[in-house]
């Protein structure tokens, strides 16, 4: 089983649709998640960071984190065509490391 | 806030030579750096963690003496890559740590393409 899971889609969303991105994790003592963006030849950008259960929300988009089921999600409301990327789902290991799930290619079409 | 730079962004070099790059934290400090490289439509794969003022921790399988790693300041770390070889040719991304022991955040520098010819 692989640390941290994502589907690698494609996954296709129209324009002004909720894109609805999963990962989930192994390691149970993890306590930190995050989700990244990754435009095609660009180095990953943090966009949101969740601890806890429940959601976070900022501006379009929405992490959820249950750590009872090892799950964490990120929703993508009103999405944009400048949304088309690979969104990273990363979680804390030891020493602070960073384990990435392979990515979710997201395409938001017109 | 949190704006990690890297220096070059792209470097394009013979075999057999020496490529530094630099990744600096521009707005805050960071105890620890991490260096990843990442192949075309691959994932990102740890090389080493970087720690200021103590001697890099590498990564099963990658080369502590070809991937030579100074962690100087909080601000800055150094990635040098010694005689460089056409199958060394990658996206190298640094990130540096934010925040407490627990929370973790990495932000990641713009990334440096290496191509050796």
């Amino acid at each position: 089983q692989k640390e941290v899971e994502q589907n690698s889609g494609p996954l296709s969303v129209p324009e002004g649709a909720i894109a609805s991105l999963n990962c989930t994790y192994s390691d149970r003592v993890s306590q930190s998640f995050f989700w990244y963006r990754q435009y095609s030849g660009k180095s990953p950008e943090l966009i949101m960071s969740i601890y806890s259960n429940g959601d976070k929300e900022d501006g379009r988009f929405t992490a959820q984190l249950n750590k009872a089921s090892q799950y964490v999600s990120l929703l993508i409301r009103d999405s944009q065509p400048s949304d088309s990327a690979t969104y990273l789902c990363a979680v804390v290991g030891r020493g602070g490391k960073l384990t990435f799930g392979t990515g979710t290619q997201l395409k938001v079409e017109l | 806030g949190a704006v990690v730079s890297q220096h070059p962004s792209r470097v394009i070099c013979k075999s057999g030579t020496s490529v530094k790059i630099e990744c600096r934290s521009l707005d805050f400090q960071a105890t620890t750096m991490f260096w990843y490289r990442q192949f075309p439509k691959q994932s990102l794969m740890l090389m080493a963690t970087s720690n200021e003022g103590s001697k890099a921790t590498y990564e099963q399988g990658v080369e502590k003496d070809k991937f030579l790693i100074n962690h100087a300041s909080l601000t800055l770390s150094t990635l040098t890559v010694t005689s460089a070889h056409p199958e060394d040719s990658s996206f190298y991304i640094c990130s540096a740590m934010r925040g407490p022991q627990g929370y973790n955040e990495q932000f990641f520098g713009p990334g440096t393409r290496l191509t050796v010819l």
